[in-house]
């Protein structure tokens, strides 16, 4: 079975720093790039960042850009997130995704997402 | 980076009813638009990719449209039902940031 498993959430300080893990089972990692989102509580869902399948090529949203930092371990069949100099607007629930090819779009959807870790800036 | 704005941001429906959600983009950005479901409680799901294709699982009272503007879309929910309720995201991949629109939820009367 195809599974995203987040973890590393938890509260952190203004201007601290929090490490997110999406740890994937059932594919091979190689094969997919990944995204993570967000959701602030009560708000709608913030695409944050992706990542190439080997990590070559990432990109940001203008909120994170900077502060956030996207990598992965395809041997480790893992996502990361490094987020520093973390603010109170930073508090939400993080989800990763993976980002499927469909080529007769062609394009990139986010076909498969993990449950999500809260992340609480305080 | 382009900006995704759907309507209406709400809407209160009766199961069996006929919805229909607009997602308009600020520039074009072709195929490159998916829209998601995401319930309470629950992770957010895809429905449609490339603008008007099914995602796996979806069931066929779910359709999207895009009338070759590249930036105006559609989404229908036919024959609403309960199971249906939650909240609605369009999402354009064209170019980064991946913009998402700002979600439309359905409630029910």
């Amino acid at each position: 079975e195809v599974q995203l498993a987040e973890s590393g959430g938890g509260v952190a300080r203004p201007g601290g720093s929090l490490r997110l893990s999406c740890l994937v089972s059932g594919f091979s990692l190689e094969d997919y790039g990944m995204s993570w989102v967000r959701q602030v509580p009560g708000k709608g869902l913030e695409w944050l960042s992706n990542i190439n399948w080997n990590g070559g090529v990432t990109a940001y949203a203008e909120s994170v850009e900077g502060r956030f930092t996207i990598s992965r371990d395809n041997a480790r069949n893992s996502l990361f997130l490094q987020m520093n100099s973390l603010k109170a607007d930073d508090t939400a629930l993080y989800f990763c995704a993976r980002e499927r090819y469909y080529d007769v779009a062609p394009d990139y959807a986010m076909d498969v997402w993990g449950q999500g870790t809260m992340v609480t800036v305080s | 980076d382009i900006q995704m704005t759907q309507s209406p941001p709400s809407l209160s429906v009766s199961v069996g009813a006929r919805v229909t959600i607009t997602c308009r983009a600020s520039q074009r950005v072709y195929t490159s638009l998916h829209w998601y479901q995401h319930k309470p409680g629950q992770v957010p799901k895809l429905l449609i990719y490339g603008a008007t294709r099914l995602g796996s699982g979806v069931p066929p009272r779910f359709s999207a449209s895009e009338p070759g503007s590249g930036s105006l879309f559609t989404l229908t929910i036919s024959d609403l039902q309960p199971d249906d309720i939650g909240t609605y995201y369009c999402q354009q991949t064209h170019l980064a940031p991946r913009t998402f629109g700002q979600g439309t939820k359905l409630e029910l009367k």
